[in-house]
């Protein structure tokens, strides 16, 4: 089975500009949570879904929103891209309350 | 608001020995406690998950022990191995959420 896969691997932004990243959990996971983890530190929690409705946020700004599509997949926006935005987003995706696996992650670079 | 500390933050061992990396939390109400690989650039491979009601879980040389009521688990790696070399995270589910937090990692380097 597929784990999770996250699109696309890496993208350069200027500032000011949107992004969307894009995760698929893994087969019948109906939980994801994004990561934001910039050089040097530990992942930070942004946001979770569950059977497509928000389940947890994170202390990020109102650039951040996400969502979860009727297949469980998900994406995250962020506008207004800032040069502190550049880090390694990170999805996973839980089928319980327990483990959470976690995709390869988009490297976001903001010039 | 969880705190999550992890020591030390880097570590160089000669290839064979055996180790311990630590993690320290600061509000015990935890679900669960989950030891992460990072290679460079990668994403996060989970090595080891143990239940608020657990003291300890292994698989192979990896020895994750918990310590709830102190705020502590150790990860204990046996005979390490230059492959053993990546970012060592550790991070906390409390019981009232979802989020996982986590500590800063530690990096590890050994050298064959």
């Amino acid at each position: 089975d597929a784990g999770v896969t996250q699109s696309p691997t890496h993208l350069i932004k200027t500032r000011g500009q949107q992004v969307t990243l894009r995760c698929s959990p893994i087969s019948g996971h109906k939980s994801v949570s994004w990561y934001q983890q910039v050089l040097g530190q530990g992942p930070q929690f942004i946001f979770q879904y569950y059977e497509k409705e928000e389940r947890g946020r994170g202390n990020f700004p109102d650039r951040f929103s996400a969502r979860q599509f009727p297949n469980y997949s998900s994406e995250l926006n962020v506008n207004a891209l800032l040069l502190g935005d550049s880090a390694l987003y990170l999805c996973a995706s839980s089928l319980t309350v327990n483990e959470q696996f976690f995709g390869p992650g988009t490297r976001l670079t903001v010039l | 608001k969880q705190e999550v500390t992890q020591i030390p933050a880097a570590l160089s061992v000669p290839e064979g020995e055996n180790l311990v990396l630590n993690c320290s939390f600061t509000d015990s109400a935890i679900y669960n406690l989950q030891w992460f690989r990072q290679d460079p650039g990668k994403g996060l491979t989970s090595l080891l998950l143990i239940q608020s009601s657990q003291r300890e879980q292994t698989s192979g040389r990896l020895n994750a022990s918990l310590d709830k009521s102190s705020g502590r688990s150790t990860l204990y790696i046996a005979a390490s191995q230059p492959g053993d070399s990546a970012t060592y995270l550790c991070a906390v589910k409390e019981t009232s959420g979802s989020r996982l937090t986590f500590g800063e990692g530690t990096q590890l380097t050994v050298n064959p």
